[in-house]
């Protein structure tokens, strides 16, 4: 069946550092993928998407990009701020009517 | 747009009681989802609604839970003989269905304890 893997954490970085968190999939078809965010205390949210290969989803200095070769969906922001601090999860879009396969998350902490 | 709700935010109980949650979506939407979300892991997916019709149930959903959407709006979920396995975080998401990559708006959670 689809699932997602994604690199375990915690992850602590400096203000200002740069973060990668990796992201691969197993899917049949050709699924959208997602990185949600959950910030402490608060409900999940969507981050960025992207809905076929190759497209580059990005948003509040974040990006990913839809690797279909390589099966992997990479979460990179170049200068990462104490606000980020946060749990993250990938996650893919299943064709039919959109269920949503979660990868475990991501915990990053970023420290001043 | 108020955003998904869910009633109660908690909810603690004795094993073997019955817990039903509510989960009131955004109002234009006709897709609904349960989640649910145990420590240090994703959400896994319970069950899915377009409108009224209960389209689709995990096999993580087993009969001790029910799950209605009357008139395609607002849901509940039931778990009726509560385990101590059941407690966890249940979540509400509703999405309006068009081309791929419908972006599912979460609601804030119930999180249950069976004590």
């Amino acid at each position: 069946g689809n699932s997602v893997t994604q690199m375990e954490g915690p992850v602590t970085l400096s203000e200002e550092a740069f973060l990668t968190i990796n992201c691969t999939y197993t899917a049949t078809g050709y699924p959208s993928l997602f990185w949600y965010v959950q910030y402490p205390g608060e409900g999940l949210q969507l981050l960025l998407k992207a809905t076929k290969a190759d497209d580059k989803g990005s948003n509040k200095g974040f990006e990913a990009t839809y690797r279909k070769e390589t099966t992997s969906f990479h979460l990179e922001k170049g200068s990462v701020q104490v606000s980020d601090s946060a749990v993250y999860f990938c996650a893919l879009g299943e064709t039919s009517y959109d269920k949503v396969i979660f990868g475990p998350g991501t915990s990053l902490s970023v420290i001043p | 747009d108020t955003g998904v709700s869910q009633d109660p935010r908690h909810k603690i109980t004795k094993r073997g009681q019955n817990v039903t949650f509510r989960c009131d979506p955004i109002s234009e939407h006709n897709r609904l989802y349960w989640y649910r979300q145990t420590l240090g892991q994703g959400p896994e997916f319970l069950t899915y609604f377009q409108n009224e019709a209960q389209l689709e149930k995990s096999r993580l959903l087993s009969d001790r839970f029910s799950a209605e959407r009357p008139k395609g709006s607002f849901s509940t979920l039931e778990i009726q003989r509560t385990e101590q396995g059941d407690s966890a975080m249940y979540l509400c998401a509703s999405s309006l269905s068009s081309l791929a990559g419908s972006e599912q708006y979460f609601g804030p959670g119930t999180r249950l304890t069976v004590t």
